[in-house]
């Protein structure tokens, strides 16, 4: 059983680029998550995908941020026109069917630097 | 939304001190997780307890749900237990997101 998967590691771009990170979440769990992590803070939470619907979203997820989980297995998250800001550590996770109180096993995130 | 505290924010202890670690939440939860995240960044899974006790090798988790803080406890450190705890919970009213702590940054000197 693999864990989750992020690609790629790190991602270094400038300014007003688009960016876009891909999350493979553990073989059969069919619930998605896509969480933000700033240096001394703890992740936040940015979207929630069951399958392929997109049910929940923070309002971190600005009109410049958009996700994708298009056949329900493999999930994108795109940032475009990205801004200092958006350096961060963004960090997927995925749990199993059998209800919303499932454990959430996280990738080892995609580290994003904006110069 | 709730509110996630833990305590103490920082802990530095000698290899083979014992500490234990707390979390407190502002409403009724139906999932807590406890994670660490090591020196690069990967958050690990420790416990998911959202209430009870649970024990595993020289790491032990206590959830009481109805007063509302869960404690986790570290035996004879060692320094790869170095890193930032982190509790997440889940509330009721919400499909799946985990609301996290600030962390507990723990510095284990040999």
């Amino acid at each position: 059983d693999t864990g989750v998967s992020q690609d790629p590691r790190h991602k270094i771009t400038k300014r007003g680029q688009n960016v876009t990170f891909r999350c493979d979440p553990i073989s059969e769990h069919n619930r998605l998550y896509w969480y933000r992590q700033t240096l001394g803070q703890g992740p936040e939470f940015l979207t929630y995908f069951q399958n392929e619907a997109q049910l929940e979203k923070s309002r971190l997820l600005s009109d410049r941020f958009s996700a994708e989980r298009p056949k329900g297995s493999f999930s994108t998250l795109e940032i475009q026109r990205t801004e200092q800001g958006d350096s961060a550590m963004y960090l997927c996770a995925s749990s199993p069917q059998g209800g919303v109180n499932q454990p959430q096993h996280f990738g080892d995130g995609t580290r994003l630097s904006i110069l | 939304g709730i509110q996630v505290e833990q305590s103490p924010p920082d802990l530095i202890l000698q290899e083979g001190a014992n500490s234990t670690l707390r979390c407190n939440f502002s409403d009724s939860v139906n999932n807590l997780q406890w994670f660490h995240q090591n020196p690069w960044g990967q958050l690990i899974n420790l416990f998911y307890i959202p209430s009870g006790t649970k024990q595993n090798g020289r790491l032990s988790a206590t959830t009481v749900a109805t007063e509302r803080y869960s404690l986790l406890y570290i035996s004879s450190s060692q320094t790869t237990d170095s890193g930032v705890y982190f509790c997440a919970v889940r509330t009721t009213d919400s499909w799946g997101k985990l609301q996290f702590g600030a962390g507990t940054q723990v510095v284990v000197t040999p």
